[in-house]
């Protein structure tokens, strides 16, 4: 069964850091492109990053361009999302979901791991 | 980038009844291959989104058949044939034809009347 598990959320203030982690297991991770999505407060999914099975491409939304970095382990069979010079609306529920085909979407989806940006 | 519109936002449907969504797109879903690259997910409230369908009618494995997509160019609809209580949720639909970045409806609240 494929899992995907996602932790490092937690409560900032407005400026700081976080580093989000996605542990994958039941696949092999590598073979696989994945996503972060988010979802604010009673609100709508938003698609923020993409990387490739190799990491040779990566892709962000225009909200979180410059701030926020993707990158994968596949020795550690796990995917990341550093995000830095957070803004309260940044606050959302953050999931990890893999890519079996690109134009296909997110086919897998971890179970979220919240952040919450506030003073 | 692609604007994907849904409508109802709200469906309060009886158990039993059909179900159907639509979900329009700011231009054409139809892909320079020929194919239209048009998604649609379930979330259950508390849960993680769940995707039902792929390339407008393609039922993800575990799906039930009552589950139905159709649709094409920029105007694309989720139908269930039956609505079962564990059909409630938001249900979105997302385009992959334009991306990066994909991008999704505003989601439809179903809820059973």
């Amino acid at each position: 069964e494929v899992q995907l598990v996602e932790s490092g959320g937690g409560f900032v203030q407005p400026g700081g850091s976080l580093r989000l982690s996605c542990t994958v297991s039941g696949i092999t991770f590598s073979a696989y492109e994945f996503n972060w999505v988010r979802q604010a407060p009673g609100k709508g999914l938003e698609w923020i990053s993409y990387i490739s099975s190799s990491d040779s491409t990566i892709y962000y939304a225009d909200s979180v361009k410059g701030r926020f970095t993707i990158s994968r382990d596949n020795a550690k069979n796990s995917l990341y999302l550093q995000m830095n010079s957070l803004r309260v609306e940044d606050t959302a529920v953050y999931y990890c979901a893999r890519t079996m085909w690109s134009y296909y979407g997110m086919d897998v989806w971890g179970q979220g791991t919240t952040v919450t940006v506030s003073s | 980038d692609v604007v994907m519109t849904q409508s109802p936002l709200s469906l309060p449907v009886t158990l039993g009844q059909p179900a159907s969504i639509s979900c329009r797109s700011s231009q054409s879903l139809v892909h320079s291959d020929g194919n239209t690259y048009l998604t649609w997910f379930h979330q259950r409230p508390g849960q993680s989104p769940r995707r039902l369908i792929y390339r407008v009618s393609k039922r993800d494995s575990g799906v039930p058949d009552r589950f139905s997509g159709s649709g094409s160019g920029a105007d694309f609809t989720l139908k269930i044939s039956r609505v079962e209580a564990e059909d409630v949720g938001v249900y979105y639909c997302m385009q992959g034809t334009h991306w990066p970045p994909y991008t999704f409806g505003q989601g439809t609240k179903l809820e059973i009347k």
